[in-house]
């Protein structure tokens, strides 16, 4: 069935340090969204794409979407202890329904 | 005001017991859903309405029952809760093709 593959699982970096997260699928998908979920919190949505090679930032935050429409990434530049959660993918078929990632956690060592 | 509210917060509660969840959405949008995260955090989505209409039913056990009274309320209901549906549930709302705001959540513990 629709599957979105997530990695890494885990990250721990170092306050500074960048950090990126990958999500694969096996079809061309329409669009990806992400989310950022604390700990003990709920998905909020950060950004979603929808055109082939597009490339959006948020400040230190940048996504982009694969030339094939079947990839996308996550990339944060110097993380900070605020940007500790963890981070999920999301595609959406076309019964609206939205099918996410594994999820990749985030931590930082101040 | 919060846009996507659920109750209760935490439900702690016996095997066999039935239990409901509430949700409500201020955003005045058409389509509700329900997700269950597991432990590994895992998300994946339960059911879907869109203006009180069940629109996605997805594999799950028919103890779990879903019900709209109107397009700003998505409630559900669980009877005979088992071990395994100990979990985190959230309810969203959103429009297709657009990103879907999610509630704080209800963690669930059957005992």
């Amino acid at each position: 069935g629709q599957q979105v593959m997530q990695i890494p699982q885990y990250q721990h970096v170092q306050e500074g340090e960048d950090f990126t997260t990958y999500c694969n699928s096996s079809t061309t998908l329409s669009n990806i969204q992400w989310y950022k979920q604390r700990p003990g919190g709920h998905p909020v949505f950060l950004i979603q794409l929808v055109k082939s090679g597009e490339v959006k930032k948020q400040k230190r935050l940048t996504f982009q979407f694969g030339e094939a429409k079947k990839n996308s990434s996550l990339h944060i530049t110097a993380t900070q202890t605020t940007d500790v959660g963890t981070y999920f993918c999301a595609e959406e078929n076309q019964g609206g329904k939205l099918i996410f990632g594994q999820g990749t956690e985030l931590s930082v060592k101040p | 005001d919060t846009a996507v509210s659920q109750t209760p917060k935490y439900l702690v509660t016996q095997m066999g017991n039935d239990k409901s969840i509430k949700c409500e959405q201020n955003l005045g949008h058409d389509t509700m859903y329900w997700y269950k995260q597991d432990s590994k955090k895992f998300l994946k989505i339960m059911f879907s309405y869109n203006n009180k209409e069940l629109i996605i039913n997805e594999t799950v056990p028919n103890r779990f029952s879903p019900k709209s009274p109107d397009k700003a309320h998505l409630n559900l209901h669980i009877n005979s809760l088992e071990l395994g549906d100990s979990a985190v549930y959230f309810c969203a709302s959103g429009r297709d093709g657009y990103e879907q705001y999610f509630g704080p959540g209800t963690r669930l513990t059957v005992t």
